[in-house]
C-alpha cells in the first residue's frame, strides 16, 4: 500500500508568516492528491484537490504545488483563524490513506 | 443541499460488531461517480481512512482493517452502512462518512458531522 509522510508534525508560526507543509507519497500518484484542514473541534473541510486547485471559497492565501510522489501547501500569509490541522490524503486509488498530520500553531 | 449523516450506537462493548450507518441527501449513492467512505478519528489523533464504496456497487478497504470491515449500501434507504467486527477499545472515534465525486474534486468533499463511539466493557 501507499503510505503518505507528513512533515513537519507541528510547526508554530508569527502572522503573517509563510507556512510550508509537505507531504510524501512512496509511490507515483500523479496529482492526485488533496489537502484538509481540520480547525480544532471540527469536521474536516476539502482544501485543495488535483494538488494545486483551491476549493470555492478558500483564501487565495492557500496555495497547494506537486505531482507525482512530492507535495507541498502552503500558507503565503499566515492568520489567526488558520489555526488547525492539516492533512493530506491520496485518492487516485483505493486505499485512500491520510497523512499524519501537521499541527499549526500562532507563535 | 448534500448533506450526511451518521447515525449509530454511543457505546460499544469489546468483542460485539459495531454498525454505523450514514443517511444520504441531495444525491443518490448510485449516480455514476458517486462514492461515500468512512474515515475514523480516535480522541487527539489523526484521521484514518477506513472504507469506500461506489456507485457500481465495488468495495475498498483499509488493508490493515480489511478482515473486519463490511462496507454496503441500502439503495431504497440512500444509505452507507459500514460494520467493524469484534471491536476493541482502540476502536474509540469519531466516525465520519463522506462524498467523494469522481467526476466532481475526486477527493471527500462533504463530510458528515461525525458520530462518536466509544468502545468500553
Amino acid at each position: 500500500d501507499i503510505q503518505m509522510t507528513q512533515s513537519p508534525s507541528s510547526l508554530s508560526a508569527s502572522v503573517g508568516d509563510r507556512v510550508t507543509i509537505t507531504c510524501r507519497a512512496s509511490q507515483d500518484i500523479s496529482n492526485f492528491l488533496a489537502w484538509y484542514q481540520q480547525k480544532p473541534g471540527k469536521v474536516p473541510k476539502l482544501l485543495i484537490y488535483a494538488a494545486s486547485t483551491l476549493q470555492p471559497e478558500v483564501p487565495s492565501r492557500f496555495s497547494g504545488s506537486g505531482s507525482g510522489t512530492d507535495f507541498t501547501l502552503t500558507i503565503s500569509s499566515l492568520q489567526p483563524e488558520d489555526v488547525a490541522t492539516y492533512y493530506c490524503q491520496k485518492y487516485n486509488s483505493a486505499p485512500r490513506p491520510f497523512g499524519q498530520g501537521t499541527k499549526v500553531e500562532i507563535k | 443541499q448534500v448533506t450526511l449523516t451518521e447515525s449509530g450506537p454511543a457505546r460499544v462493548k469489546p468483542t460485539q460488531t459495531l454498525t454505523l450507518t450514514c443517511n444520504v441527501s441531495g444525491f443518490l449513492v448510485t449516480t455514476s461517480g458517486m462514492c461515500v467512505g468512512w474515515i475514523r478519528q480516535p480522541p487527539g489523533k489523526a484521521l484514518e481512512w477506513l472504507a469506500l464504496i461506489d456507485w457500481d456497487d465495488d468495495k475498498y478497504y483499509s488493508s490493515s482493517l480489511k478482515t473486519r470491515l463490511t462496507i454496503s449500501k441500502d439503495t431504497s434507504k440512500n444509505q452507507v452502512v459500514l460494520t467493524m467486527t469484534n471491536v476493541d477499545p482502540v476502536d474509540t472515534a469519531t466516525y465520519y462518512c463522506a462524498r467523494a465525486f469522481v467526476s466532481g474534486t475526486g477527493a471527500f468533499d462533504i463530510w458528515g458531522q461525525g458520530t462518536m463511539v466509544a468502545v468500553s466493557s
